[in-house]
């Protein structure tokens, strides 16, 4: 069966654009994440989906990051005015429901900002 | 504010061997502890979670032990093997601020693992 799937795996840009980050979640999974991984650091918790809206945005950190759902399923993380501190991995991850063993990761967006 | 530690960035050990990853904690809150066991290139895989009213389970090789008046958990695998290699991960569930307990995982640093044969 397919698994959490992110798009692109690898994705290198200039300081100043706007990136889009995609994120496919396991079929039928109502809770949605999206986590960030920077050099030595662990995963960091950005915003978490219940089917379309968003309940926690708390970890998001600042307003050039955004995200949303939509049909359920798909989500797409957008940054904005790209930053060299934003280079990290980007991880998505999906659960049936909000149950932490349940989460299944995807291989991640790795965002390099030059 | 780092709520969950990971303090040992790397742990090296013989195949057969005991493998011992530790994990501190700050938040009191926290209900439910799991370790994540993380492979280059992709994302990190479930491994084993221990409710915070148990202080053990055991899963195979594979034993958490979580002490909460320490605010610590530790990661025990026997035999250790070299497909153990990896970086292992703990992280950590809590509350939100309306009281409800959903998925958002606090994650640690990460420890790498190499099990040599």
């Amino acid at each position: 069966g397919a698994g959490v799937s992110q798009s692109p795996s690898n994705k290198v840009t200039e300081k100043g654009k706007d990136v889009e980050l995609r994120c496919d979640p396991i079929s039928g999974h109502t809770a949605l994440y999206w986590y960030r991984q920077s050099l030595g650091q662990g995963l960091e918790f950005l915003i978490y989906f219940q089917g379309n809206s968003a309940p926690d945005k708390s970890g998001l950190p600042s307003d050039r990051f955004s995200a949303e759902r939509t049909g359920g399923s798909v989500s797409t993380l957008t940054i904005q005015r790209t930053q060299q501190e934003d280079s990290a991995v980007y991880l998505c991850a999906s659960s049936l429901s909000p149950r932490p063993n349940e989460q299944f990761f995807g291989p991640g967006t790795r965002l390099t900002v030059l | 504010d780092q709520q969950v530690k990971q303090n040992s960035p790397s742990l090296s050990v013989q195949e057969g061997r005991i493998s011992i990853l530790n994990c501190d904690y700050t938040n009191s809150m926290f209900d439910y502890f799991l370790w994540y066991k993380k492979y280059p290139a992709e994302g990190p895989t479930f491994l084993i979670s221990i409710s915070s009213i148990k202080d053990k389970n055991e899963d195979g090789r594979f034993t958490v032990f979580l002490n909460k008046s320490a605010k610590h958990l530790s990661l025990h695998i026997v035999p250790s093997q070299p497909g153990d290699s990896a970086v292992y991960f703990c992280a950590a569930r809590g509350y939100n601020a309306g009281g409800t307990s959903y998925g958002k995982l606090t994650f640690g640093q990460g420890t790498i693992l190499t099990v040599h044969p």
